[in-house]
């Protein structure tokens, strides 16, 4: 099952662009992650947040997380083409084991 | 240093057919996780291993998965009597210690396909 859902499903922008994707998730967490997929294979970790925690930067990556709306947020600045791919946001469900949502298809258009 | 590896990273079988797929973990990395992805989805977690013991199998599907990982490193998911509905993504990962501390470093994932 997947703990969280990510909006849009899809979102198209001109490179430069900001990009913002959004994680609603249902239970408490210890922390959340966001991880980006690039033709459907092996995923790569962005930036974890951990629930104490309410932003995070780490390069162009913002990261927002708000416990109370069970929401964090993910902006990307001044995109490229290179970040064209599917982003995840994943929660720890207060357990040992990662729980995926359902992902944002961002394509960045040159 | 060397990421996750998995093997084979295509399996194309038929139907009834019994498969194993390989995880060669991140050295030191005591946590291991599968996942399997079908099209359009998130990764959707199998099992987590401690070490040699499985700590978490609530997301085998039925009793036709099965994994091990006798020596704490390298990992194996054997799927008994393949169906057709098993085709997807399988990714394995890594890390340090728990998920929920650490982040997972993941391998490139095995397709299977089940004709």
């Amino acid at each position: 099952s997947q703990q969280g859902e990510e909006d849009p499903q899809a979102l198209s922008i001109q490179e430069g662009e900001n990009a913002t994707m959004n994680c609603s998730y249902k239970t408490s967490i210890n922390n959340l992650q966001w991880y980006r997929q690039n033709s459907g294979r092996g995923l790569v970790h962005l930036i974890l947040i951990r629930s104490n925690e309410r932003e995070k930067h780490s390069g162009r990556l913002r990261v927002t997380l708000d416990t109370s709306k069970k929401s964090s947020s993910l902006l990307i600045t001044a995109s490229r083409a290179a970040d064209t791919a599917s982003y995840f946001c994943a929660t720890d469900g207060d357990t040992d084991k990662l729980i995926f949502g359902t992902g944002t298809r961002l394509q960045v258009f040159p | 240093g060397a990421g996750v590896s998995q093997t084979p990273s295509n399996k194309v079988t038929e139907k009834g057919k019994y498969v194993e797929l390989r995880c060669d973990p991140i050295s030191g990395h005591t946590a291991l996780y599968w996942y399997r992805q079908s099209l359009g989805q998130g990764p959707e977690f199998l099992i987590y291993f401690q070490g040699t013991g499985a700590a978490d199998d609530s997301g085998l599907p039925n009793d036709r998965f099965f994994a091990v990982r006798p020596e704490g490193s390298v990992s194996t998911l054997k799927i008994q009597r393949t169906e057709r509905g098993d085709s997807a993504v399988y990714l394995c990962a890594s890390s340090l210690e728990r998920a929920s501390v650490n982040e997972q470093f993941f391998g490139p994932g095995t397709r299977l396909t089940v004709l």
